[in-house]
């Protein structure tokens, strides 16, 4: 079965830390990932999406590394601020699909 | 990139009741999709809207009780029939661009529904 996990379900960190969320899948064999930011009651923010074909995409502040041999995507933020605070999903279409596949997220929060 | 709305953004609903949800994009799109987060969970995949056919559902979702319109390549609803509390959630309408759906997907802002 086709599945995403996301550890640690919820973090909580001091305003400035960088930090690590971790996303693993179960099929190497895969289309593409996305990271998404969702704030609370509201719809999906996509911040990095990372073909196949690549290892890593950057915005600003954030860098996603996609390793497909070993099935895991890591979202790094640094210099984390309270405006980060949010629920940040890894979603992955697997190949031979065309649907995502999302995860179970993880809350983080950014104490000021 | 596609950009989509979707209305209403919010409502209270009474049990036993339909609402209908729609999707606008602003660009002519190869497959839409809806999405149900139900509260502390992640997204799950309802169906998949067809445009000139019936849409294809996911396990566990059924047509009569989430019907879905497809009239077009931009536009699409999905009903929430006969709403009980526990279709209590956010529903996210989300569209692949025409060249390569595997590419990548956008999601709408979602429309939260409250079902008393």
């Amino acid at each position: 079965k086709q599945e995403v996990t996301q550890i640690p379900a919820a973090l909580s960190v001091p305003e400035g830390e960088n930090l690590v969320l971790n996303c693993s899948f179960t099929d190497s064999a895969i289309y593409n990932l996305q990271w998404f930011r969702q704030d609370p009651g509201k719809g999906l923010t996509s911040l990095l999406l990372i073909q196949s074909s690549q290892r890593e995409q950057t915005s600003g502040r954030l860098n996603a590394s996609l390793d497909k041999s070993s099935g895991r995507s890591t979202l790094y933020i640094a210099a984390s601020q309270p405006g980060d605070s949010a629920t940040y999903l890894c979603a992955v279409i697997f190949s031979g699909t065309y649907k995502y596949i999302f995860g179970t997220g993880t809350r983080l929060k950014v104490l000021a | 990139s596609a950009v989509i709305s979707q209305k209403p953004s919010r409502d209270i609903c009474q049990r036993g009741t339909s609402l209908t949800i729609q999707c606008q994009v602003d660009s002519q799109v190869t497959m839409m999709f809806w999405y149900r987060q139900q509260p502390g969970q992640s997204l799950t995949l309802i169906a998949t809207a067809n445009q000139g056919s019936e849409a294809t559902y996911e396990s566990g979702f059924v047509i009569d009780k989430f019907p879905i319109s497809r009239p077009n390549l931009t536009f699409s609803t999905l009903t929430v029939s006969n709403m009980s509390p526990e279709d209590s959630s956010i529903y996210l309408c989300s569209v692949g661009t025409a060249n390569n759906i595997q590419e990548t997907q956008y999601f709408g802002p979602g429309t939260r529904l409250l079902v008393l």
